[in-house]
């Protein structure tokens, strides 16, 4: 079955530096690969996605690379302000069919003011 | 409209009982998960329901945990003679049966602590 890795555990900057994230899978049928973020006390809500068939997306401050030759994916926060505090998710599955997502073990990435 | 709802929020149980988990999915999603997330651990795969039926259930770990769906809406999750292990955050989450089936909501969970 598919796995992720996600690296680093727990990510440390300050206001306003850039923040990114990696993860890596291992089955190549992998075609979409989502991000979610979790807050303390609440489940995680999806604030990015890719699918195989592009390299990159962004979203105002966030944006997501992929790299299907290497099976590796990554978050990249711009900008970063306290409120981007929290557990980051990356995760892999096949889309259509029995979607089942594979996640990774997160990322607590903390914020200083 | 309302989102993934879960109940109860916290459960506090002795070992050896028996608890029930509650989720009420978004209206017309018909596919349902059950994760289960651990103190600083990622989110473990337990089972998937599309419609009221189960077709992967591989990730409930042991015979003491079965989950069940009726009218394609509200799901059970059920943990018999629970033991300290079981503690964790149980996540339930909804997903629409189109294109955007692949998209996730999730539940805010309910703590299990197991005494």
């Amino acid at each position: 079955g598919e796995n992720v890795e996600q690296h680093p555990s727990t990510l440390s900057v300050q206001e306003g530096d850039s923040a990114v994230i990696k993860c890596t899978y291992s089955d190549s049928a992998s075609n979409y690969f989502p991000w979610y973020k979790q807050e303390l006390g609440k489940g995680p809500q999806l604030i990015i996605d890719i699918r195989s068939n592009v390299g990159e997306k962004k979203d105002q401050r966030i944006a997501v690379t992929l790299n299907k030759t290497a099976k590796h994916f990554s978050l990249h926060i711009t900008e970063t302000q306290p409120e981007d505090s929290a557990v980051y998710f990356c995760a892999a599955s096949q889309a259509g069919g029995s979607y089942i997502p594979t996640f990774g073990r997160g990322t607590s990435l903390i914020v200083h003011p | 409209g309302a989102g993934v709802s879960q109940s109860p929020s916290n459960k506090v149980t002795e070992k050896g009982k028996d608890v029930e988990l509650r989720c009420d999915p978004i209206s017309g999603h018909t596919a349902l998960y059950w994760y289960r997330q651990s103190l600083g651990q990622g989110l473990e795969f337990l089972i998937y329901f599309q419609g009221n039926s189960a077709p992967d259930k591989s990730g409930l770990p042991s015979d003491r945990f079965s989950a069940e769906r009726t009218g394609g809406s509200v799901s059970t999750l059920t943990i018999q003679r629970t033991q300290q292990e079981d503690s964790a955050v149980y996540l339930c989450a909804s997903s629409l049966g189109d294109r955007d089936h692949e998209k996730l909501f999730f539940g805010s969970g309910t703590q299990l602590s197991v005494l």
